[in-house]
């Protein structure tokens, strides 16, 4: 199994709404990335996980909240978003080498999120 | 700041023939490149890697090709079939924080049967 899922694959919310987008992999991976894609921009960085702990937070606002429940799940939870978050939102799973270089990324196709 | 470029946004190729997906990187640190290759509605794929004590790396059909003094690098693809019309994203990271790794602009290569 090499699939990373992510549900759901769009969401449309208000500004009010608290949501949530959940991300699983079965791959023994123990690194775990939340990306943002913006249209015709490449993917940024958001989080890292490594061992369920949260070892990257690149600057993000505290609306997005991302949460490592155990090694397969990941989730970030949405509060308060503003229209201009809407975006793909992409998960991706590693191995956790101790040290470099950097594993290549197993991405899932991500969640369209529309904020209203 | 856009570390890595992707100076063409799109390309097309016939069919058989080679496609040269060019990127260009300003972070004299990045030692470690990837390539990634994404369809529609589909997350990105892994396509191939390269360290910086190497010049080219060959997988299959796919050469990638490093200089490190013009910091830059380029994806052949030979020969080129209908199947690899995708977003092709060239990606960095360094040694220091090989996690965080800084992905490129993009191109979009339309391979014509």
């Amino acid at each position: 199994d090499t699939e990373v899922t992510q549900t759901p694959k769009h969401l449309v919310m208000g500004m009010t709404n608290k949501k949530s987008l959940k991300c699983e992999q079965h791959m023994g991976h123990r690194a775990m990335y939340w990306y943002k894609q913006k249209a015709k921009k490449p993917p940024e960085l958001m989080f890292v996980y490594s061992y369920e702990k949260l070892s990257i937070n690149e600057s993000v606002p505290s609306r997005f909240s991302p949460e490592c429940p155990n090694s397969s799940l990941l989730n970030l939870h949405l509060h308060a978003l503003q229209p201009e978050d809407s975006a793909l939102y992409l998960c991706a799973s590693s191995q956790r080498r101790e040290g470099p270089p950097m594993e290549k990324l197993f991405f899932g196709s991500g969640t369209q999120l529309s904020v209203l | 700041d856009q570390q890595v470029k992707q100076n063409s946004p799109s390309l097309s190729v016939q069919e058989g023939r080679i496609s040269i997906l060019n990127c260009d990187y300003t972070n004299s640190m990045f030692d470690y490149f990837l390539w990634y290759k994404k369809y529609p509605a589909e997350g990105p794929t892994f396509l191939i890697s390269i360290s910086s004590i190497k010049d080219k790396n060959e997988d299959g059909r796919f050469t990638v090709f490093l200089n490190k003094s013009a910091k830059h690098l380029s994806l052949h693809i030979v020969p080129s079939q209908p199947g690899d019309s995708a977003v092709y994203f060239c990606a960095a990271s360094d040694s220091g924080g090989y996690q965080k790794v800084t992905f490129g602009t993009g191109t979009k290569l339309q391979v014509i049967p």
